[in-house]
């Protein structure tokens, strides 16, 4: 049973440009959770998604900032006109269940650099 | 607001030598506690999970422990060794389904 995949592992954006960080959850999976560690900072929740919804965007930035989990593929996080201070790993986990107490599966993460 | 705090930041050890490292929390309301293992540039791998109605749990060389009335988690590492020099994290689950992390401590084994 593979993990949570995420891809790519390392990108490079400049100034201005789109990035799309993409994660497939564990298999049996169907809630994904996506977070951002910014250098020497915690881990801090974005995004909480199931299939097609998205349940709780609490910690989005309000600009620039989407993310998805369609009824087929990977959830996909996508930063608009990337700026330097989005330099960061972005993490996705899964769980199987969205309700009570669940382990969140971690992927390897996405590092994310903006020239 | 959920707070997790960690102390100490960082933390060196000898090789062979017990430790306890601390995690606390703001709000008792948890679902559960989960302690991770983060080694440079790589991503989190998960160590212990303790629910919000168990004292402990214990894998290998690691024992965590919860008092949520307290908002208090230790992570016990016995005979450490230079290969559980990483950060550690914790993070707790709240019903708001999002897991709230500590910035982690930096642990170095030194052969």
């Amino acid at each position: 049973n593979a993990g949570v995949m995420q891809n790519p592992r390392h990108l490079v954006r400049r100034r201005g440009q789109e990035a799309r960080l993409r994660c497939s959850p564990m298999k049996g999976h169907s809630h994904v959770y996506w977070y951002r560690q910014l250098p020497e900072e915690g881990l801090k929740f974005m995004v909480y998604l199931q299939k097609e919804n998205i349940i709780d965007e609490s910690g989005m930035p309000k600009e620039r900032f989407s993310a998805e989990f369609p009824k087929e593929g990977p959830s996909i996080l996508r930063i608009q006109q990337v700026v330097r201070g989005d330099s960061a790993a972005y993490f996705c986990a899964s769980s199987p269940s969205g309700s009570g107490s669940y382990e969140q599966y971690f992927g390897p993460g996405t590092r994310l650099t903006v020239t | 607001k959920q707070e997790v705090t960690q102390i100490p930041a960082a933390l060196s050890v000898p090789e062979g030598e017990n430790l306890v490292l601390n995690c606390s929390f703001t709000d008792s309301a948890i679902y559960n506690l989960q302690w991770f293992r983060q080694d440079p540039g790589k991503g989190l791998t998960s160590l212990l999970l303790i629910q919000s109605s168990q004292r402990e749990q214990t894998s290998g060389r690691l024992n965590a422990s919860l008092d949520k009335s307290s908002g208090r988690s230790t992570l016990y590492i016995a005979a450490s060794q230079p290969g559980d020099s990483a950060t550690y994290l914790c993070a707790v689950q709240t019903g708001a389904n999002n897991l709230f992390f500590g910035t982690g401590t930096r642990l170095t084994v030194i052969p």
